[in-house]
């Protein structure tokens, strides 16, 4: 089965630092991956995602994400973090073989950070 | 552009209740449509998806039911609620992209059945 797997429940960082949330995927083939973002009591806005090309992609709101085929990751990234970043992020993963397009999602990544 | 509409935004149901959650997409045709359910504010399940009127594909049994009675909407459904219903359900689309394009999310539905 397809899959994402996301190690931390939460990620804390000071204001300005960088910041990363990690991802790690399970596919067979060439996996299409997403990366989401939720504010409380709100729906999931998309961030980011890679299908194919350049390892490093760029989203949103000054995140960007590399694809690591070898070590089977996505992290998401920022170089400098903001207040309104605090949010739950999700990481989702496309399983190929189903022909539709629906997505597998990881349990979440609560970012906070801090002033 | 396109819009998705969720309604209600809250609901508070007695166990045994009936439910009527409703999904509107507005500005594309004939979209693939899903219902999610996020439990405990983290994990997302995919309960639902349709790619056409009528078509209805069910991911996990479950006490709820889903349907398209037209090409825009999304209905998700039960007889008789559950305490473990109790959730925030969320309704997707997608179909620009193919394969390779993104979901897109509505502002989702709390649930709190007591």
């Amino acid at each position: 089965a397809q899959s994402v797997a996301q190690p931390e429940d939460q990620v804390n960082v000071a204001e300005g630092n960088p910041l990363t949330v990690k991802c790690t995927y399970s596919v067979s083939g060439n996996p299409y991956l997403f990366w989401y973002v939720q504010y409380p009591n709100r729906g999931l806005q998309f961030l980011l995602k890679y299908i194919t090309g350049d390892n490093l992609v760029k989203g949103s709101y000054g995140f960007e994400a590399e694809f690591n085929k070898s070590q089977t990751s996505f992290h998401l990234k920022k170089p400098s973090a903001l207040v309104s970043d605090s949010a739950l992020y999700f990481c989702a993963v496309r399983p190929l073989d189903t022909g539709f397009q629906k997505l597998v999602f990881g349990t979440g990544t609560r970012l906070l950070v801090s002033p | 552009s396109q819009t998705i509409h969720q309604w209600p935004a809250t609901l508070v149901q007695p166990v045994g209740s009936p439910l009527s959650l409703e999904c509107t997409v507005e500005g594309t045709s004939n979209p693939n449509l899903y219902w999610y359910r996020q439990a405990a504010g983290r994990g997302l399940q995919l309960l639902f998806y349709s790619v056409g009127i009528g078509q209805i594909s069910s991911e996990v049994p479950q006490n709820l039911s889903a349907s398209r009675p037209q090409d825009r909407q999304f209905i998700l459904s039960s007889k008789k609620l559950l305490l473990s219903d109790s959730g925030f359900y969320l309704c997707a689309w997608g179909g620009a992209g193919g394969p390779t394009g993104e979901l897109f999310f509505g502002e989702g539905s709390r649930l709190t059945v007591l």
